[in-house]
């Protein structure tokens, strides 16, 4: 079945440092992948998406791309900031699946000032 | 446009009672979805649902989960006679009917809590 495996946290990094999360996946068809950003006590806001192979997801810095030959999605910014302070999430949606989302097991992430 | 609505935030309830959760989508979202966290881990996909209908329940437990969307008001997750394990974060997520990889919106989340 399709599964996703992240970086292992907690991740800790000063302001303005580089944030590298690792995340790679397995799927039987052709999934859509996402990375999603839970703040402390909050619901999950989709971050950035990328829908076939050498697609580039962009929001706010973050930045993803979709490396089929190594199956990655991985999650990179060039200067965090502590508002980033979260739980990150990777997740697929295949396209041989009735659109349930498969999410790794999450990341928090800390930055300090 | 309000975003995913559920209610309530947090809830507790003691062994044996029941559990209602409510999810109303966001404006022109026909699809719905549940899914639950459990302490320090990922989601775990439950149920989809559109109007009436249960589209995947692949992921619900067999016994004492529940989950509809009737065709005027919210979509509920009900667990009946609830156990200390049912204790997590349940979040309910929506998606418009533009295909199989049209982005799910998340809501804040319901914490259940067993006693």
């Amino acid at each position: 079945g399709d599964s996703v495996t992240q970086m292992e946290g907690p991740v800790t990094l000063s302001e303005e440092a580089f944030l590298t999360i690792n995340c790679t996946y397995t799927a039987t068809g052709y999934p859509s992948l996402f990375w999603y950003v839970q703040y402390p006590g909050e619901g999950l806001q989709l971050l950035l998406k990328a829908t076939k192979a050498d697609d580039k997801g962009s929001n706010k810095g973050f930045e993803a791309t979709y490396r089929k030959e190594t199956t990655s999605f991985h999650l990179e910014k060039g200067s965090v900031q502590v508002s980033d302070s979260a739980v990150y999430f990777c997740a697929l949606s295949d396209s041989g699946s009735a659109r349930q989302l498969t999410f790794g097991s999450g990341t928090q992430l800390t930055v300090l000032p | 446009n309000a975003g995913v609505m559920q209610n309530p935030r947090h809830l507790v309830r003691r062994r044996g009672q029941e559990a209602r959760l409510r999810c109303s989508p966001m404006k022109g979202h026909s699809h719905v979805y549940w899914y639950r966290q459990l302490p320090e881990e990922g989601l775990k996909f439950m149920v989809y649902l559109q109007k009436e209908n249960i589209i995947d329940e692949s992921g619900m437990p067999k016994e004492r989960f529940s989950a509809e969307f009737p065709k005027e008001g919210p979509s509920i997750l009900r667990i009946q006679q609830v156990v200390r394990g049912d204790s997590a974060a349940y979040f309910c997520a929506s998606s418009t009917d533009r295909g199989l990889q049209e982005t799910q919106y998340f809501g804040p989340g319901t914490r259940l809590l067993v006693l």
